[in-house]
């Protein structure tokens, strides 16, 4: 069956530095799209990036993702880490005859100052 | 743009009482989705409802019953709360079927079973 697997269920970094969320995943199908969701506390999850191209950069808000089919992964990366950059991230792919979502289980990142 | 509201935000029952959660979407979207949030657990699919007249199982199906009365409403019901129970509940749309992957959030209902 389909999975998504985030390595990581907290993520703690300085202000400043950088940041690096993994996310892999395993499917049977043929993946439609692959999306990191973020969460800030008590608001709706939301979508922070979306992809479908293979070796492809994504970029949004100073994220970063790109999709790579031959290592089943697709991380998050941000250069420059900020305080409001605290929130919960979710790693997802659509794909299958039904176009379902799988979600990874999430990332608690936490900037610190 | 559109939103997403879900009543109520917080919602304190008993073991065994039936509770229900409401979802409204005024973004005209076919599709509509009920997910449980865990702590570590990720978002887990429990219903979701292709179009007006459509009802789907998810993966964590079992416990719930979900309704579909009209297009820009999809409800869930807790068909018997388990003590000490405590998840928060997602509701979400999506334009269409085919477009699962763009959902639409609301901000949740957050259970206590006492």
């Amino acid at each position: 069956g389909d999975s998504v697997t985030q390595t990581e269920g907290l993520v703690t970094v300085t202000e400043g530095l950088p940041v690096k969320l993994n996310c892999t995943y395993q499917t049977t199908y043929l993946t439609i799209a692959f999306f990191w969701y973020v969460q800030y506390l008590n608001e709706a999850p939301q979508v922070l990036l979306k992809s479908s191209t293979d070796n492809k950069r994504t970029e949004h808000q100073g994220f970063h993702a790109t999709l790579h089919k031959s290592s089943s992964s697709f991380h998050l990366q941000k250069s420059s880490a900020q305080l409001s950059d605290s929130a919960l991230y979710y790693c997802a792919h659509s794909g299958g005859s039904n176009y379902k979502l799988t979600f990874g289980k999430g990332t608690l990142l936490t900037v610190t100052p | 743009g559109g939103i997403i509201t879900q009543t109520p935000k917080f919602l304190i029952g008993q073991e065994g009482q039936k509770l229900t959660l409401k979802c409204q979407q005024n973004f005209n979207h076919d599709t509509m989705y009920w997910y449980r949030q865990d702590s570590g657990k990720g978002l887990r699919l429990i219903y979701y409802s292709i179009t007006e007249n459509d009802l789907q199982k998810g993966d964590l199906s079992e416990g719930y019953d979900a309704s579909r009365e009209k297009k820009s409403s999809f409800s869930l019901t807790v068909t018997s709360a388990q003590k000490n129970e405590m998840a928060v509940f997602l509701c979400a749309s999506s334009l269409d079927w085919t477009n699962t992957g763009q959902l639409y959030f609301g901000e949740g209902s957050k259970l206590t079973v006492l």
